[in-house]
This record gives structure tokens, sequence and C-alpha cells, in this order.
């Protein structure tokens, strides 16, 4: 099955920006969504926007939207999530996660998340 | 926006049943699906599309969804179905679409 490899651990400065990363391995079917979701430390799970592999659509949730840019690079399986203009509200565990039927569908495969912590 | 509720606990003796619901305004309309996570893991698709399961996901995980709720029921618990257990949905009432996650709820083993 698909497995979905994240980047190490993030220590950003407030104001600043960070560009995490997420590769896909496996068997592939359909067109995936790379699909992005934080997890703070009150346990809560929030989208933040995902990509159409194929197609390089994009689709961010209306919080992030002037602050993200999710990209990929089709001929290495790779997203990446760029998050700019850091505060400490955005110290949280990054998630990527595949969704192989579709936009609006449930995520399939989940990486092993990456901890970004915003700190002066 | 689209509000997920569920309760933030719930306590079951090993072999018994387990029931968390996900309140939502006419939930029945869309599709919901259901993660556990582990402490310290990352979520795991348990139950998609109301009441389908990956491979993998035994057959003690069902889920039903009606009205402004829907439910996820773990039969048989045992204590590795300790974890927290998230639902979630595609909210339509926005231009662009979001997900949106519950609470979650917390699934002690007695």
């Amino acid at each position: 099955q698909m497995q979905v490899e994240q980047s190490g651990p993030e220590v950003k400065k407030p104001g600043t920006s960070v560009k995490l990363s997420c590769k896909t391995s496996g068997p592939t079917l359909g067109n995936p969504v790379m699909q992005w979701v934080r997890q703070d430390r009150g346990q809560r799970l929030e989208w933040i926007g995902w990509i159409v592999v194929g197609s390089g659509n994009t689709n961010y949730a209306q919080k992030f939207q002037k602050r993200v840019t999710i990209t990929r690079d089709k001929s290495t399986g790779t997203a990446y999530m760029e998050l700019s203009s850091l505060g400490s509200e955005d110290t949280a565990v990054y998630y990527c996660a595949a969704a192989l039927r579709g936009i609006a569908s449930s995520l399939d495969f989940w990486g092993q998340g990456t901890l970004v912590t915003v700190s002066s | 926006s689209y509000v997920l509720t569920q309760p933030p606990s719930v306590s079951v003796a090993p072999g018994q049943t387990a029931t968390i619901t996900c309140g939502g305004d006419n939930i029945e309309s869309r599709s919901v699906h259901w993660y556990q996570q582990q402490p310290g893991q990352a979520p795991v698709l348990v139950v998609y599309d109301d009441n389908a399961r990956p491979s993998g996901i035994p057959a003690r995980f069902s889920a039903s969804n009606s009205g402004n709720a829907a439910t996820l029921t773990i039969s048989r618990v045992e204590a590795g179905d300790e974890a927290d257990y998230y639902c979630q949905v595609w909210d339509t009432s926005i231009t662009s679409g979001s997900y949106v996650f519950g609470t979650g709820t917390k699934v002690t083993v007695l």
C-alpha cells in the first residue's frame, strides 16, 4: 500500500516561513490528492489545503489562503507546503495525507507528521 | 461554518461495545469518515463514506449516518482500541469547500 514520508521537525522564528515536504511511495491508483492537516496541542485537527497531483490544482482553507502555498513535483512524488508569516499559534504537528478517491474524499494514508515549533 | 460535535470521552470495558457519536446539522446528507489516532501516532482511516471499511480494518468497526448524527461503533472492544477518534466531512457551505473535523473522542478501555 501507499507510504507517505514527511520531512523532519522544524524550529522557526516568528514572522518567518517554513516549507515542509511529503514523499509518497508504493502503488498509486487513480489521481491522488495530497492533503495537509495540522494538529495543535489541544489535539484539534485543522485542514490547511490540498493539491491534485496530476493537474497541480490547489484549494486552500480560507483561514490560510493568504499565507500558504502547496506545490508538488510529479517526477519525485513529493508534495510541499509552505506557510509564511509564522506565529506562535502555528506551533503544531503538520500532517500530509493522500486522498485516493479524489477531492473531498477520505484521507486514506497519512504521513508520520512534522512538528513545527515557532518560538523567538 | 459547519460544526461537528463529539463527546470528549467514552469509557468501555473489554469485550463490550463502544459507541461514538458525531453530531452535525443534517449530517446524513454528507459522507462521513472516521479516523483512529493512537497516542503519539498519525491518524488512521477506519471508516469512509459513512460505513465502508478500508482494507485491514477489522469488522468490529462499523458506522452509520442518519439525521443529525453519525455513529462509529466498536464491537468486542480490545485494549488496542484505546485511542482518540475523529469524524470528518466535506463542507460545501463555502464556495471553495472545506474539510471539517469533529472535536474528537477519547476512548478509554477500562
